[in-house]
């Protein structure tokens, strides 16, 4: 089974300018999640989707983060301008519907994308 | 707000010794979850306790969910090199919300 998907592995870029995440769930998985990780701490969630609408998204900075999950399955994230304190590891993360019960709340990551602006 | 508390958040123990990891929940929790990121890696799915009390092992990793579903427990016995990275619990609420803790990094010392 092919897990979660993300690119690029690694982004330096330099404050002010913006940059793009994308990631591919596993195939049937309806939620999908981006979680943003200081060196350091926990996984902070930004957004959670249910297939393509938005579930929480309660801790997305909107004044310039946006992410999107058109047609419910891949999803890109977005950060425009960006600031030194966005360096983090940004994990997309997949799950079946949370509606489930049982083993089907699981969270399956993807690599991440370690973020860097100078 | 909702909080999950995990102490400690280091432990540097020798290989052999134990390690225990604790989680602390503000409020009731429908499940709980365990995961390990390694040095380098991303969170890994462990387990999900899920019941009152239940006790699950998995080799030498013993988990425990408490009586009132607000804390539960992490215990390594014997910690070998293969063991260190970072364990997470992550509670989940009645509306589905998983709430992470902030970890306890474990220390093989050399």
């Amino acid at each position: 089974e092919a897990g979660v998907a993300q690119s690029p592995r690694y982004k330096i870029i330099e404050k002010r300018q913006s940059v793009a995440f994308w990631c591919n769930p596993i195939s049937g998985h309806a939620t999908l999640y981006w979680y943003q990780q200081i060196l350091g701490q926990g996984p902070k969630l930004l957004i959670q989707f249910q297939n393509n609408g938005v579930v929480d998204d309660s801790q997305l900075p909107k004044d310039r983060f946006s992410a999107e999950r058109l047609k419910g399955v891949d999803s890109t994230l977005k950060i425009q301008p960006a600031k030194l304190e966005d360096s983090a590891v940004y994990l997309c993360a997949s799950s079946l519907d949370p509606g489930r019960a049982g083993s089907g709340l699981k969270l399956f990551f993807g690599s991440g994308t370690q973020l860097s602006v100078l | 707000g909702q909080q999950v508390m995990q102490i400690p958040q280091y432990q540097h123990v020798q290989e052999g010794e134990d390690f225990t990891t604790y989680c602390n929940s503000s409020t009731t929790l429908s499940n709980i979850q365990w995961y390990k990121q390694r040095p380098g890696g991303h969170p890994v799915f462990l387990i999900q306790l899920v019941k009152s009390g239940e006790v699950k092992k998995q080799k030498r990793l013993t988990f425990q969910f408490g009586e009132a579903k607000k804390n539960s427990s992490l215990h390594i016995t014997a910690t070998q090199t293969t063991d260190v990275g970072t364990y997470f619990c992550a509670g989940r609420r009645s509306n589905y919300q998983l709430i992470w803790g902030a970890g306890t990094k474990l220390i093989i010392k050399p």
